[in-house]
């Protein structure tokens, strides 16, 4: 069974700083989608950026950015200039390829300060 | 387009009744999901039907969780007997078919947040 594991369960940064969200993730599977999903008070999830274990090259999104280490089963988000906005719990989510259920991590929660 | 919807947004309920939660996915999305999502905690599978049939039910507690999806299009969660422990944040999520465009993308709803007083 796979399983997600995120050990921060609250951050909190400066607006415009940069902030690393950490995941690590279990699994047999050799081929896998990784997520890190955002969920702000509306309960909205929202995908922030993928990562298809295959791609050696980092996921990158605009100031979202990936460090996908495949060997040590480790995903971790990079936020840089942090702002208000980014205020949210922040899920992990590992998919296999092919397959259809998420599982998700316990989520950490950020808070971007002024 | 229309994201996906869920009704109602808040439910709250007594120990022992019947509740049934409504999901509207993004139209021709063939794939929906349910989650649950507990306080404090990550979304966990429950369901999930391709078209009109449950592809997987694993992730259901118990025989009082049921859901259906009888025209492939608006699902219902059904869950019968409630008790304290069912409340939680129930979330539904759409697919396009697979081999189209993003298909591995899941599309979530906002929720309904079941209370069971």
């Amino acid at each position: 069974a796979q399983t997600v594991t995120q050990s921060q369960p609250e951050m909190s940064v400066q607006e415009a700083e940069t902030v690393t969200l950490s995941c690590t993730y279990d699994t047999s599977e050799n081929n896998y989608y990784l997520f890190w999903y955002k969920q702000p008070p509306s309960r909205q999830m929202i995908l922030v950026i993928r990562q298809e274990a295959y791609k050696q090259q980092n996921a990158t999104e605009n100031r979202f950015s990936v460090n996908f280490q495949k060997a040590a089963k480790s995903f971790s988000l990079k936020i840089s200039d942090s702002q208000l906005g980014d205020t949210a719990m922040y899920f992990c989510a590992f998919m296999k390829l092919g397959g259809d259920k998420i599982i998700f991590g316990k989520g950490t929660r950020l808070h971007i300060l002024p | 387009g229309a994201g996906v919807s869920q009704t109602p947004s808040n439910k709250v309920t007594e120990k022992g009744k019947y509740v049934e939660l409504r999901c509207d996915p993004i139209s021709g999305h063939t794939a929906l999901y349910w989650y649950r999502q507990s306080l404090g905690q990550g979304p966990e599978f429950l369901i999930y039907f391709q078209g009109t049939g449950a592809a997987d039910d694993s992730g259901l507690p118990n025989d009082r969780f049921f859901a259906v999806r009888p025209e492939g299009s608006v699902s219902t969660l059904k869950i019968q007997r409630t008790e304290r422990g069912d409340s939680a944040v129930y979330l539904c999520a759409s697919r396009p078919l697979a081999g189209q465009a993003d298909s591995y993308e899941q599309y979530f709803g906002p929720g309904t947040r079941l209370t069971v007083t």
